[in-house]
């Protein structure tokens, strides 16, 4: 079956510190990965995407590049803000079935 | 944009009672999805359904049950609510029909309604 595993937080940082937040997964063939976002009080929505392998995916300063050869899809920023702050899911959607969640990273920048 | 409307934004139930969670989108979207949000868990798939009076199970359905007799509204019901349902719900939307939140179409959730059961 497919599952999404990413690393447990908090991660906490300090402002325009660097930011890397692990995903792996395990999937059958070629999946579609996702990072979703959660803002404090919010529901989810979309942050970046990639449909095959070596795209990268970017939005809002984050990138995340499709590994296939690690089953890997990191997201990164260069540099973090205080309203980055937020829990961030990364998914996979294997053919046409449903997003798998992995359990989520919450992410505390502090000023 | 897209807007996904949950009836509520807390709730606090009894043991035993019976519970429903309203969910409405404004963009015809033809998929909607019931999730549960729990620490440590991520999001599970509670139901879901690609059609108006379509409906098929996730990956957790036991205990719930769900109701789509228009496009717009996708309503979760608990038959008696336990203490073990006590969790945060999420209600999501996707356009691409038979499509369920794939790379074409991405879900758009509602705000949440934290439920707690006692």
């Amino acid at each position: 079956g497919n599952s999404v595993t990413q690393m447990e937080g908090p991660v906490t940082l300090s402002e325009e510190a660097f930011l890397t937040i692990n995903c792996t997964y395990t999937a059958t063939g070629y999946p579609s990965l996702f990072w979703y976002v959660q803002y404090p009080g919010e529901g989810l929505q979309l942050l970046l995407k990639a449909t095959k392998a070596d795209d990268k995916g970017s939005n809002k300063g984050f990138e995340a590049t499709y590994r296939k050869e690690t089953t890997s899809f990191h997201l990164e920023k260069g540099s973090v803000q205080v309203s980055d702050s937020a829990v961030y899911f990364c998914a996979l959607d294997n053919a046409g079935n449903m997003l798998t969640f992995g359990g989520g990273t919450r992410l505390m920048v502090k000023p | 944009d897209v807007k996904v409307t949950q009836s509520s934004r807390y709730l606090v139930k009894r043991t035993g009672e019976k519970v429903f969670l309203e969910c409405v989108q404004d963009m015809d979207h033809e998929n909607m999805f019931w999730y549960r949000q729990d620490p440590g868990l991520g999001l599970r798939l509670i139901y879901f359904s690609y059609d108006v009076k379509m409906k098929e199970k996730g990956d957790i359905p036991e205990g719930y049950s769900v109701s789509r007799e228009k496009k717009e509204r996708f309503s979760l019901i608990l038959e008696s609510a336990s203490t073990n349902q006590t969790s945060m719900y999420l209600c999501a939307s996707s356009s691409e029909g038979g499509g369920r939140g794939n790379g074409n179409s991405p879900l758009h959730f509602g705000n949440g309604t934290r439920l707690t059961v006692t």
